[in-house]
């Protein structure tokens, strides 16, 4: 069975300061692996997402991952961030079956709560 | 351009009360699903369909039902209510069959069970 461990739960950074979240899974098949973003009051969105190719995926408001897979990692970053980053991250993962479908039955880490300080 | 609906947004229960919580989604989605939102352990599924008269047990099942009798519409059924499932709750949806489909994600109700 799959499992998402996301490292910390909390991640306090002050404005225009980098910011890394960390999250590991376990898996014995192939993966396509997700990070949403949820704000005060409001569902999950989608952040971005590695389905394969090139390990890096990016998001249009700068966010970044890098998908490893010797560890197992899916680490999210971004160079400076700003107030209206505040939120909840959670790092999901999806097995896909033997035909390559994965009915987008996520497994969900914890969540990390990053605070942006001004 | 609603995508995933929910209602209602808060309800409270006493013990042993039922209650329906709905989930609507315009997107023509195969796939819907439920999930429940607890402080530091991220969302877990409880429920899911991946399409009309199919449904499956997820990771948490228990004290809740479902059924899927058209695409659009998921219920989520407490048949009696407990203190135990007191949570945010968050029906999804996402196009089934389709390569590492993201998930759609309506607003949530949340519920407390006094």
């Amino acid at each position: 069975a799959q499992s998402v461990t996301q490292l910390d739960s909390q991640v306090p950074v002050f404005e225009e300061a980098p910011v890394e979240l960390r999250c590991n899974y376990s898996s014995s098949v192939s993966v396509y692996l997700f990070w949403y973003v949820q704000y005060p009051n409001q569902g999950l969105q989608l952040l971005l997402k590695y389905l394969s190719g090139s390990t890096l995926v990016e998001s249009i408001n700068g966010f970044e991952a890098e998908f490893n897979k010797s560890q197992t990692s899916f680490h999210l970053r971004k160079p400076s961030v700003h107030i209206s980053d505040t939120a909840e991250y959670f790092c999901a993962v999806s097995e896909a079956d033997a035909g390559g479908t994965s009915y987008g039955k996520l497994t969900f880490g914890q969540g990390t709560i990053l605070t942006v300080h001004p | 351009n609603a995508g995933v609906t929910q209602t209602p947004k808060f309800q409270v229960l006493k013990t042993g009360q039922s209650m329906t919580l709905q989930c609507a989604q315009d997107m023509n989605h195969e796939y819907m699903s439920w999930y429940r939102q607890d402080p530091g352990m991220g969302l877990r599924l409880i429920h899911y369909s991946v399409g009309a008269g199919i449904t499956d047990q997820g990771e948490v099942p228990n004290g809740y039902n479902v059924s899927r009798s058209t695409t659009e519409d998921f219920p989520l059924r407490l048949l009696s209510a407990a203190p135990s499932q007191t949570s945010v709750y968050f029906c999804a949806s996402s196009a089934s069959r389709a390569l590492g489909s993201p998930l759609h994600f309506g607003n949530g109700t949340r519920l407390t069970v006094t």
